[in-house]
């Protein structure tokens, strides 16, 4: 149960897009469409951002969004916003019916 | 509002045991698979252990298979995870989550308890 592989840091200034990517292997996140994104402020509980790859829970900005390809999932936040400044996590479900996190991925608007 | 608070962390000692609660309301608790999360101080988030709404599928992480027990009361509307052989590797603030409709899809987390293994 390898964690899934994110960059450590992506920045960006506010109004520009950034992505995050997330690669695991066939046995996960390229198995299944079941990979979930989530939100972190320092101190605060996650919060899920995207579900099944793609979807976004109702209240979630449109500008949060979801893709796969392969064993990668990527997720990209378009006008980039002071607020966003976070910690993201991917997470995947597995064939062993676990699931796995990613390494985590500090956004920092400039 | 859904609202999961979970209880029962604190100070233990290595190859101590510690029991974490979550009380969960304002959803119908016996209809969702439910799982614990981990996080240690500094670091990323760790899944640990997830079950099924009738308690029949049960699945561990391998950091902590064998160790650990989860299980559910739906009649209390309480999940809990009993922590034994506990090593400061178990260090971490532990969230229970709710799984909504599709996998991985942990919609509501609690606040969290934090669990210190230190001799």
């Amino acid at each position: 149960q390898s964690a899934l592989t994110q960059p450590a840091s992506v920045s960006g200034s506010p109004g520009q897009s950034i992505t995050i990517s997330c690669t695991g292997t066939s046995s996960d996140v390229g198995g299944y469409n079941y990979v979930s994104w989530y939100q972190q402020h320092p101190g605060k509980a996650p919060k899920l951002m995207i579900f099944d790859v793609s979807n976004r829970p109702s209240g979630v900005s449109t500008r949060f969004s979801g893709s796969k390809s392969g064993n990668t999932a990527s997720l990209t936040i378009s006008g980039l916003q002071a607020e966003d400044e976070a910690d993201y996590y991917c997470s995947s479900y597995t064939s062993s019916s676990t699931y796995v996190f990613g390494t985590g991925t500090k956004v920092t608007v400039l | 509002e859904v609202q999961l608070v979970e209880s029962g962390g604190g100070l233990v000692k290595p190859g101590e045991s510690l029991r974490l609660s979550c009380a969960a309301s304002a959803f119908i608790f016996s209809s969702h698979t439910m799982n614990w999360v981990r996080q240690a101080p500094g670091k990323g988030l760790e899944w640990v252990s997830s079950i099924s709404s009738t308690s029949t599928y049960i699945y561990y992480a391998d950091s902590v298979k064998g160790r650990f027990t989860i299980s559910r009361d739906n009649a209390k509307n309480s999940l809990y995870l009993q922590m034994n052989s506990l090593t400061a590797e178990d260090t971490a603030i532990y969230y229970c989550a709710r799984e909504y409709s599709s996998r991985a899809r942990f919609d509501f987390w609690g606040q969290g308890t934090l669990v210190t293994v230190s001799s």
